[in-house]
């Protein structure tokens, strides 16, 4: 079935260095996919709109050259965080319209990323 | 602007006990969707149910019912002889139809003790 999937599920990394997540539709393409942002025992809060073969569209406050989003394909859309620091340390979901196109959303399982 | 609250920050109750979580929405939409989540400690969101806001029939799905008022402006859930599994995290969600972004309200952290 459709589903979404994200890698790694978990990332630990120096403060500094750069981090890429992948989001992948299983089974099911995707134009465009949706990434969030959620802090310990807060909610998800979306970041951007990644929308395949043209510029995610983010949401305000969130840094363009921070948060890089790429979608170069209907399948895949991958977050780098660039320069992590600790505050960058939360859980990142993606999630994708289902096939059903209208209400459905998927969801991926989520990363969690610790920068030390 | 769209904007969901949960005002319940945290509950907990003991196992067989029932527990509504509360939830309020605004939207200037005349169309909407509204969606419940259970995000357990692995992180994973799991979905529970969709309304959109032409069908306000309150539904009923094993131990778990919701009650959807336009009038209040509500979408609360109810969980019915809770079980320690239920223990998680609940949030309540606002989808425009225009766009598929989601607007989540701040979460329901339940704890069922057995």
């Amino acid at each position: 079935g459709a589903v979404v999937s994200q890698h790694p599920s978990r990332v630990i990394c120096k403060s500094g260095t750069s981090v890429k997540i992948e989001c992948r539709s299983l089974d099911f393409q995707a134009t465009t996919m949706f990434w969030y942002r959620q802090f310990p025992k807060q909610s998800l809060m979306l970041m951007a709109t990644s929308n395949e073969g043209s510029k995610a569209t983010y949401e305000q406050g969130v840094e363009k050259d921070k948060f890089l989003i790429n979608h170069a394909s209907l399948t895949l859309s991958t977050l780098t965080v660039t320069s992590a620091h600790p505050e960058d340390s939360s859980f990142y979901i993606c999630s994708a319209p289902g096939l059903a196109g209208g209400s459905e959303q998927l969801f991926g399982p989520g990363t969690r990323l610790t920068v030390l | 602007a769209q904007k969901v609250t949960q005002a319940q920050t945290e509950i907990s109750v003991v196992e067989k006990e029932d527990v509504t979580l509360d939830c309020v929405y605004e939207t200037r939409d005349t169309t909407y969707y509204l969606f419940w989540y259970k995000q357990p400690p692995s992180g994973e969101l799991v979905f529970l149910i969709r309304r959109n806001s032409f069908d306000e029939q309150n539904e009923i799905s094993g131990r778990y019912s919701w009650n959807f008022q336009k009038s209040t402006s509500s979408f609360n859930f109810t969980i019915t002889a809770s079980q320690v599994v239920d223990s998680a995290v609940y949030f309540c969600a606002l989808r425009r139809p225009s766009r598929n972004q989601f607007y989540f309200g701040t979460g329901t952290s339940l704890t069922v003790i057995p």
